[in-house]
């Protein structure tokens, strides 16, 4: 079963300031999801990515397949960017793609003071 | 223009009450998945669909739990003789394809009480 670790597990920030949070998996994926969470339980997907880096807006997500890694990073933070950030895994990987399912991090919790 | 939607929004049930969560997932979306998600915690899977197949119940975690997708598209999670335990939010998601960008519904809130 693949682990998947998340820091911070809590952050406050200013607005305006640079916002990273990272998330750590133990087994090889074919792909991972960067998910935000509303008070209210609404979930978005942000990015899903298998390589490299996307960007969308202030958001930008990252992955390291050899490390292991992603981060997400938030440029600008804004109130409105208050939200539980959670990364989620699909994998590991095997041939038998039909049946793979995500496995979720606990989340970090992001306040944005103004 | 409809995402994933689920109903009811927000169930009380009675200890020992069944319960019955339903999922409509976006037009299409071949893969469907349950997660129950604890207060405080990240959702946890419970089961996956592709069509009309249950490809994996290895998440359910009694057999009180069952879930179906007779056609392919809409589907149900009932809960049988509701624990206390049970009290999470749960959660429907779709992709058009296995392995693509899910899209999560709004979530269930269920209270055993």
């Amino acid at each position: 079963k693949n682990e998947v670790e998340q820091s911070p597990q809590n952050l406050t920030a200013q607005e305006g300031e640079f916002i990273t949070i990272n998330c750590s998996y133990s087994v090889g994926i074919s792909a991972l999801h960067w998910l935000q969470q509303h008070p209210g339980g609404g979930i978005v997907s942000l990015f899903m990515l298998s390589s490299g880096k996307k960007k969308h807006g202030r958001l930008i997500a990252t992955i390291n397949i050899q490390e292991k890694h992603s981060s997400l990073h938030i440029t600008a933070s804004h109130p409105r960017d208050s939200a539980v950030y959670i990364c989620a895994v699909w994998g590991p990987t095997i041939s038998n793609f039909g049946n793979e399912k995500l496995t979720f991090g606990t989340g970090t919790r992001l306040t944005i003071i103004p | 223009g409809a995402g994933v939607s689920q109903s009811p929004r927000y169930k009380v049930a009675k200890r020992g009450q069944d319960v019955a969560l339903r999922c409509d997932p976006i037009s299409g979306h071949v893969s469907l998945f349950w997660y129950q998600q604890a207060l405080g915690q990240g959702p946890e899977f419970l089961t996956y669909f592709q069509n009309e197949a249950q490809l994996d119940k290895s998440g359910l975690p009694s057999d009180r739990f069952f879930a179906e997708r007779p056609e392919g598209s809409v589907s149900t999670l009932k809960i049988q003789r509701t624990q206390q335990e049970d009290s999470a939010v749960y959660l429907c998601a779709s992709s058009l394809t296995p392995g693509l960008r899910s899209y999560f519904g709004p979530g269930t809130r269920l209270t055993v009480l």
